[in-house]
């Protein structure tokens, strides 16, 4: 059973449109969300974070909104650059419930920005 | 510089043939953890580390053991390695495991197992 899920497998936006890319998650548990970024033959990197106490959080042209209703987070990219090709990674942790706060990884997100 | 260094990057092995994977952290960190990826499932936790001679399994640990002897090194163990290990391997450390700090990860261990 998936806990955290990105339906979209790959997304393709010019390069200066926004490029929006969404996670849902049934975990109810789950209280921080983090976007990582994984470029090929590398590791994935730390982009931007979200605790449940929040609903939006924004770093330079990447801002995380949060809909705890909904179980959903949808990371947006504006504008963006080909730089940002790479896959995105959606993470969930829970604070509660055990002592291991591992990070619960959706598939990803292929993002490719085309100039 | 703040790093994650794994070792090998890349590995072809032969099925029963034990082997490690080194993960060394500079930055002193207490969590530590290991994560293989495959295609369509994302990044799957093996074992983690809460601190020096603190192990316990994550979601798929069968075939593996780690050790943490030593703060900075967090070894990944395959005793008799199969060809359902054959995957990309990624070790991650953040400095505490509470749940908002951010996990840095190495650069991978591609691992084939023929």
């Amino acid at each position: 059973d998936q806990q955290v899920k990105q339906n979209s497998p790959s997304l393709s936006v010019q390069e200066g449109r926004i490029s929006i890319l969404n996670c849902d998650y049934t975990n109810s548990m789950f209280d921080y969300f983090l976007w990582y970024k994984k470029y090929p033959a590398e590791g994935p990197t730390f982009l931007i974070s979200i605790s449940s106490i929040k609903d939006k959080n924004e770093d330079g042209r990447f801002t995380v909104f949060l809909n705890k209703s909904a179980k959903h987070l949808s990371l947006h990219i504006v504008p963006s650059q080909p730089g940002d090709s790479a896959v995105y990674f959606c993470a969930a942790s829970a604070s509660r419930g055990g002592s291991n706060y591992k990070l619960t990884f959706g598939k990803g997100t292929l993002l490719t920005v085309n100039p | 510089e703040a790093q994650v260094t794994q070792n090998p990057r890349y590995l072809i092995t032969v099925t029963g043939k034990k082997l490690t994977v080194t993960c060394s952290q500079n930055m002193n960190h207490e969590y530590m953890s290991w994560y293989r990826q495959d295609p369509g499932l994302g990044l799957r936790q093996i074992y983690y580390s809460m601190n020096v001679e603190v192990t316990d399994k994550g979601d798929v640990p069968e075939g593996y053991k780690v050790s943490r002897k030593e703060k900075r090194n967090f070894p990944l163990i395959l005793e008799s390695p199969s060809p359902n290990q054959t995957s990309l391997y990624f070790c991650a450390s953040s400095l505490k495991g509470t749940v908002n700090t951010e996990a840095f990860f190495g650069q991978g261990t591609r691992l084939t197992v023929v």
